[in-house]
């Protein structure tokens, strides 16, 4: 399974934007980029998803570097509620399984 | 409301004894899932199934088994060969393991406790 890399923790201040990266150098063309999040003691939330083109919706946006080595998930405006850990994803358009194989994601602390 | 629900939330047992962890939903999805989540890592896949009747195991099987008797349902059984059971459970659930634009859906979660 092709890898991501994300930094273990960041910070931000409440309703400022916030830009959390994940590189996944060995993805391969059929490999969908997937975030999700998990507030603390709760279940994993799906946040986007995209494979080529940049992704917009309700939660945030995602933007996939040309190479589709890196994407960053954009979170317009922190809030408090925002203050989570984000896993980056990478799910094989080809598997027959929605086995998701999560790293040990970002920590994103909001200031008030 | 449609959902994913896990019973109990948290759960304590003697060491030697089998547990059997609850996981329904009523969104009628076909695939269900079940992850193991150990203090500050990530999630880690026990088993999945992808319809009734069929399921395959994980990067850790080993010490746990499950069913799939029934489309809603999917139970994970905690057994006393698992050498280190004390773990946050989660169980998911998904509506198509061919559709490409599936997101999965997670239940709250089982804290299990071993003492």
């Amino acid at each position: 399974d092709a890898k991501t890399t994300q930094p273990n923790s960041m910070e931000s201040n409440e309703e400022e934007p916030v830009h959390l990266p994940c590189n996944h150098s060995t993805i391969s063309g059929t490999d969908y980029i997937h975030w999700y999040r998990q507030l603390p003691s709760q279940g994993p939330e799906y946040v986007i998803h995209g494979l080529t083109s940049n992704v917009n919706n309700r939660m945030a946006s995602l933007a996939i570097a040309e190479d589709r080595k890196s994407s960053t998930l954009i979170l317009h405006r922190a809030t408090l509620r925002d203050a989570a850990v984000y896993y980056c994803i990478l799910r094989p358009m080809m598997d027959s399984s929605y086995k998701l194989i999560f790293g040990s994601g970002t920590r994103l602390l909001v200031r008030p | 409301d449609g959902g994913i629900t896990q019973s109990p939330k948290y759960l304590f047992r003697k060491e030697g004894q089998n547990v059997t962890l609850s996981c329904e939903q009523n969104l009628n999805h076909d695939a269900m899932y079940w992850y193991r989540q150990d203090p500050g890592q990530g999630l880690r896949l026990i088993y999945y199934s992808q319809i009734v009747n069929d399921f395959q195991k994980g990067d850790i099987a080993e010490g746990y088994s499950v069913s799939r008797e029934k489309k809603e349902s999917f139970p994970l059984t905690v057994t006393s060969a698992q050498k280190n059971p004390t773990a946050f459970y989660l169980c998911a659930s998904s509506i198509s393991t061919g559709s490409l634009n599936t997101e999965a859906f997670f239940g709250q979660g089982t804290r299990l406790t071993v003492v």
